[in-house]
């Protein structure tokens, strides 16, 4: 049963950098075939898809936020992170990773989320 | 349009069928999903490529697509089904996630 696990700072300070790292069970990034994705979503909205990875690098960012999202793997440790710079009051939000099956379809596993506050 | 439009509520009672919809342009030429999200919980994938059950999920649970329009059917919906719904779809040119639906059960 693949799982994934969200991890990373619970507060940011606003104009710093959010980052937060995936780590993937049951199974292996580079095997290839899925694609490894961040999804977040605001207090009390909706979902907001933020982009994916493929286990050879390449992405694909939501063009609102793609000038500051950078999305990288790391095979060897099996996981996978997000890096959004530039943070404001407004990237407040539970950010969850998700394995997509169709790229950024078929999203059928989802970490927990972690909430992360941007606030100085 | 990179819009995908859902009814913010849709109310049932136990035992009848319910309907979400989720209207945009990018539907007209590419796959949506739905998911279900419960209170305090991740989403869940309940149907993808318009029409397909993800597994594990009952039979009450069906997807279809007209034009520009993709349908979540809950058949004999149970007070377990009050959930957030969200279809999914995009291109490449982007990706969108509806606004949700917010599903009760009377």
């Amino acid at each position: 049963q693949v799982q994934l696990q969200e991890s990373g700072p619970g507060l940011v300070k606003p104009s710093q950098t959010l980052s937060l790292t995936c780590t993937v069970s049951g199974g292996s990034i580079s095997s290839g075939g899925y694609y490894w994705s961040w999804i977040r979503q605001h207090p009390g909205k909706g979902l907001e898809w933020i982009g994916y990875i493929y286990y050879s690098g390449s992405t694909y960012y939501n063009p609102s936020l793609k000038s500051r999202v950078t999305i990288s793997v790391d095979t060897s440790k099996n996981q996978f992170s997000l890096k959004l710079s530039s943070v404001t009051a407004a990237d407040t939000a539970v950010y969850y990773c998700a394995r997509a099956a169709g790229r950024w379809l078929q999203l059928g596993y989802w970490g927990q989320g972690t909430l992360v506050t941007v606030s100085s | 349009s990179y819009e995908l439009t859902q009814l913010p509520s849709v109310s049932v009672s136990p035992g009848q069928t319910a309907r979400i919809t989720c209207s945009g342009d990018v539907l007209g030429e590419n796959y949506a999903d739905w998911y279900q999200q419960k209170p305090g919980q991740a989403p869940e994938l309940v149907i993808y490529e318009d029409s397909e059950r993800y597994p594990g999920i009952p039979e009450r649970f069906s997807g279809s697509t007209s034009g520009n329009t993709t349908t979540l059917t809950i058949s004999r919906v149970l007070t377990e089904d009050e959930a957030d719904y969200y279809c999914l779809s995009g291109d490449e040119d982007n990706v969108v996630f509806g606004g949700g639906t917010k599903l009760t059960v009377l």
